[in-house]
């Protein structure tokens, strides 16, 4: 079965850009979550989606924002950048109980200069 | 509030050598506690995981935790370690009943010396 996949792995944009960033679940899955870990604040939840509902929010500005299609991948985009969004984003999923282990993807390291 | 607090940043073991990598946690109750294990460039891996029932849990890789009440925390253990267990080790809490949010504490990165 094949792993969490995170599309693109890497990506650089400019102050002000916005950008989107996707991740693929493994098969079956119907829970997707994404996390900003950072050397500053480590690894912070940003927000879980099932079934195509955002299910949980982190403490994040309304700048991220996130959506699941049907199919179950998600996608979540930055508007306005800050050069403080710079990281790595990690995807997780699961298929959706709160016991259910969370398998992650390998990340997209976002750099904004 | 749930918190997690890793106190060492770094720990430098002989390969070979036994391991014990701290965590200890905030949370009014007892929750669901978690270690996951980083290797450079890669996602996060769980390594194991503690929900109820026997306070000793047994995870891959060979690493097992306890889980002490009195004592808000979950240590991560392993006998002998190997090089390839040089990586960073992330203890994670999560609150009982609803959704499962997880709150993360800083890292331990594990030097391994041959």
């Amino acid at each position: 079965k094949a792993g969490v996949t995170q599309t693109p792995r890497y990506l650089i944009k400019t102050r002000g850009q916005q950008v989107t960033l996707s991740c693929s679940p493994i098969s079956g899955h119907r829970s997707v979550s994404w996390y900003q870990q950072t050397p500053g604040q480590g690894l912070q939840f940003l927000f879980e989606y099932f079934s195509e509902t955002q299910r949980n929010k982190g403490n994040f500005p309304g700048r991220f924002s996130g959506r699941q299609f049907s199919n179950s991948r998600s996608e979540m985009n930055v508007s306005t950048l800050e050069l403080g969004d710079s990281a790595l984003y990690l995807c997780a999923s699961s298929s959706g109980g709160p016991l259910e282990t969370q398998y992650f993807g390998p990340g997209t390291r976002l750099l904004v200069l | 509030a749930q918190s997690v607090t890793q106190p060492d940043i770094h720990i430098t073991v002989s390969e070979g050598a036994s391991l014990e990598l701290r965590c200890n946690y905030s949370y009014g109750a007892t929750p669901y506690l978690f270690w996951y294990v980083q290797s450079p460039g890669q996602g996060l891996q769980l390594l194991l995981k503690y929900f109820s029932g026997d306070t000793l849990v047994q995870g891959i890789k060979g690493f097992e935790a306890e889980f002490k009440r009195s004592q808000s925390s979950f240590n991560l253990r392993k006998p002998s370690v190997h090089w390839s267990d040089a990586a960073e080790y992330f203890c994670a809490v999560g609150a009982p009943g609803g959704s499962y949010i997880p709150t993360f504490g800083r890292g331990t990165s594990l030097i391994v010396h041959p």
